[in-house]
């Protein structure tokens, strides 16, 4: 069975610091990783995805993840904090064949301060 | 484009009494769709999918269930509500692999 552990239920950062979220994942058979933003009472909204090729996957709002086998990770980050990056982030993992069932992390909640 | 819409967006229900929560997709045809739960500090957890009408599987036991009644309409239901069914619902579609999009959720308290 697939899972997902995201380490930090809660990251605060400053204004224009590095953002780092972490997620290990575990997978029998190759994955395809998520990261999904959520902002309060909304719904889920896709970042990026890694499904095959490059490692290093690039998304929307300046995020970055990057895609580590013999680590099991795809930890998110981004250079640069920005105040409106303040909201909830999940990890979710999904196999590469049959019915598409995301397997979601616990989510991170990334405070930033001015 | 294709849109998902959810409702009602906020419930509160007695303990004990019926529910009722629709998902709609508009701009595509067959999809896949989904209802997850997020309850405070858990996460997302996956209760229903469907590959079609008639069409459900129950991935988590409990006194919920799920029906499709057409190809864009997902409802949730519970004949008798219970404490532990508060929490925000999530619907989704896919016609890609893996990626979900999601309704804005229907946000649920069991008083």
């Amino acid at each position: 069975a697939q899972s997902v552990t995201q380490l930090g239920s809660h990251v605060s950062v400053s204004e224009g610091a590095l953002v780092l979220l972490r997620c290990n994942y575990s997978s029998s058979v190759p994955p395809y990783l998520f990261w999904y933003v959520q902002y309060p009472n909304q719904g889920l909204q896709l970042l990026l995805k890694y499904t095959t090729g490059a490692t290093l996957v690039k998304g929307i709002n300046g995020f970055e993840a990057e895609f580590k086998k013999s680590e099991t990770s795809f930890h998110l980050t981004k250079p640069s904090a920005h105040m409106s990056d303040a909201a909830e982030y999940f990890c979710a993992v999904s196999e590469h064949t049959g019915f598409q069932k995301l397997v979601f992390g616990t989510g991170t909640r990334l405070l930033v301060s001015p | 484009s294709q849109t998902i819409h959810q409702w009602p967006a906020t419930l509160v229900q007695p303990v004990g009494s019926p529910l009722s929560l629709e998902c709609t997709v508009e701009g595509t045809s067959n999809p896949n769709l989904y209802w997850y739960r997020q309850a405070a500090g858990r996460g997302l957890q996956l209760l229903f999918y469907s590959v079609g009408i008639g069409q459900i599987s129950s991935e988590v036991p409990q006194n919920l269930s799920a029906s499709r009644p057409q190809d864009r309409q997902f409802i949730l239901s519970s004949k008798k509500l219970l404490l532990s069914d508060s929490g925000f619902y999530l619907c989704a579609w896919t016609d890609a692999p893996g990626e979900l999009f999601f309704g804005e959720g229907s946000r649920l308290t069991v008083l």
